[in-house]
């Protein structure tokens, strides 16, 4: 069992439609949390970090569960914009000797 | 803003050749970490220096070493190249100094093809 796993995808929905992604980590230890999006052949570009209390970003939306170790990314009102792989990732602590887990991130097309 | 820079950004070796991939941090970030990321695959961590110390290590090959330099850029140095080497490499950086130190934010990436 990997260490963060993500919702298979991928996902194919209409613009203007609502989506949502999960992502669960097996380490209760792990302290910080992100989504990433990573357009083909580039680079990750951090969208959101995610807090306890949750966050909102204009459209996006991400929670953090504790208890069942588990985060999501809501996107309201989707745009064609928005395809691209969204990487879950989580760190074990908050120094630079943190061990960073990458998901295998969940493919998100929006058609028009 | 300035950015994570990585050179080269294409690179062709044969089998058995060795290669150097540099990353260059944004400016002030301390951290530096080494991806390596498979066709259809998820980046893996590979390694990670703070302050030119290594800091972490992940699944870095024993014919992979990398060090950062006193200007914090970083160098992920490659030896008996495998086919299986062929990768998108990305170096991301980050900083400890403020707001969340593990926050990474990644360069363009370096791809490697091995013939």
């Amino acid at each position: 069992r990997k260490e963060v796993e993500q919702d298979p995808g991928p996902f194919n929905v209409p613009e203007g439609a609502t989506v949502a992604f999960n992502c669960t980590y097996s380490n209760s230890a792990s302290q910080s949390f992100f989504w990433y999006r990573q357009d083909c052949r580039k680079e990750p570009k951090l969208l959101m970090s995610v807090y306890s209390s949750g966050n909102e970003d204009g459209r996006f939306t991400a929670q953090l569960n504790r208890a069942s170790q588990y985060i999501s990314l809501l996107i309201r009102d989707s745009k064609l914009s928005d395809s691209a792989t969204y990487l879950c990732v989580v760190s074990s602590g908050y120094s630079s000797a943190s061990k960073i887990i990458f998901g295998s991130g969940t493919r998100l097309s929006i058609r028009p | 803003a300035a950015g994570v820079i990585q050179s080269p950004r294409h690179l062709i070796k044969e089998k058995r050749e060795t290669a150097t991939l540099k990353c260059y941090p944004i400016p002030r970030h301390d951290t530096v970490y080494w991806y390596q990321q498979g066709p259809g695959q998820d980046p893996q961590f590979l390694i990670s220096f703070y302050e030119k110390m290594q800091s972490d290590k992940g699944s870095i090959p024993d014919r992979f070493s990398a060090q950062q330099f006193s200007d914090y850029h970083s160098e992920l140095n490659m030896s008996s190249l495998e086919l299986g080497d062929s990768a998108l490499y990305f170096c991301a950086s980050s900083s400890t100094s403020g707001g969340r130190p593990d926050t990474q934010y990644f360069g363009p990436g370096t791809r490697l093809t091995v013939l």
